[in-house]
């Protein structure tokens, strides 16, 4: 069983260019979050999606930061525009769904991270 | 929102001894507590982790101790080896269909031969 998928492990973008960022989780895991985390800092809580729905992006930028998690294919962390501030390190995790509540665990398995670094 | 506060920032302990990190919690409804060791370039793994129902758990060096009334937890590791150095993460999380986990600033240990 394959762990959590992250591409690319490195960006390079100019400043005004795209990012996307890309998570596969883990096989029967239904629920992803993506979290930002910048030099000897801490994990940030970005956002937390099931398959097709946004359930909380309230740690979002309310700019130029998109996340989806299709039906199909991975979740994509998507960054407009960047500038040098969104150079960082970015932490896709998956979690199962608890069999017998049906409730999401919250055990967290991370994928490696994709760094972005931003010129 | 939940607020999570994690103490000391670094800590440095000699081999064999013990370490132990603290963290606080600001949201009562908060009911899962997860511990999470990254190393260098690597993404965090999930060590141990404890629901509100229990105090106590104990994985052979590693345990972690809960005390909801205060709404702090701890993480103890024993007879410390070199490949624990790492920067631990504490974490807290309602148990729900709609809970975010919030991180912990993290704790970077060292261990001295």
């Amino acid at each position: 069983n394959a762990g959590v998928m992250q591409n690319p492990r490195h960006l390079v973008r100019r400043r005004g260019q795209e990012a996307r960022l890309r998570c596969s989780p883990m096989k029967g895991h239904s629920h992803v979050y993506w979290y930002r985390q910048l030099p000897e800092e801490g994990l940030k809580f970005m956002v937390y999606l099931q398959k097709e729905n946004i359930i909380d992006e309230s740690g979002m930028p309310k700019e130029r930061f998109s996340a989806e998690f299709p039906k199909e294919g991975p979740s994509i962390l998507r960054i407009q525009q960047v500038v040098r501030g969104d150079s960082a390190a970015y932490f896709c995790a998956s979690s199962p769904t608890d069999t017998s509540g049906g409730v999401n665990t919250g055990e967290l398995f991370f994928g490696e991270g994709s760094r972005l670094t931003v010129l | 929102g939940e607020n999570v506060e994690q103490h000391p920032s670094t800590l440095s302990v000699q081999e064999g001894d013990s370490a132990v990190i603290k963290c606080t919690y600001s949201d009562s409804a908060s009911n899962y507590f997860p511990w999470y060791k990254q190393e260098l370039g690597k993404g965090p793994q999930l060590i141990i982790d404890i629901r509100s129902n229990v105090g106590e758990k104990k994985d052979q060096r590693i345990a972690v101790t809960l005390n909801k009334t205060a709404k702090h937890f701890s993480l103890h590791i024993t007879e410390t080896q070199p490949e624990d150095s790492a920067v631990y993460f504490c974490a807290a999380s309602g148990y729900s269909s709609a809970s975010k986990i919030i991180f912990g600033s993290g704790t970077r240990l060292s261990i001295r031969p």
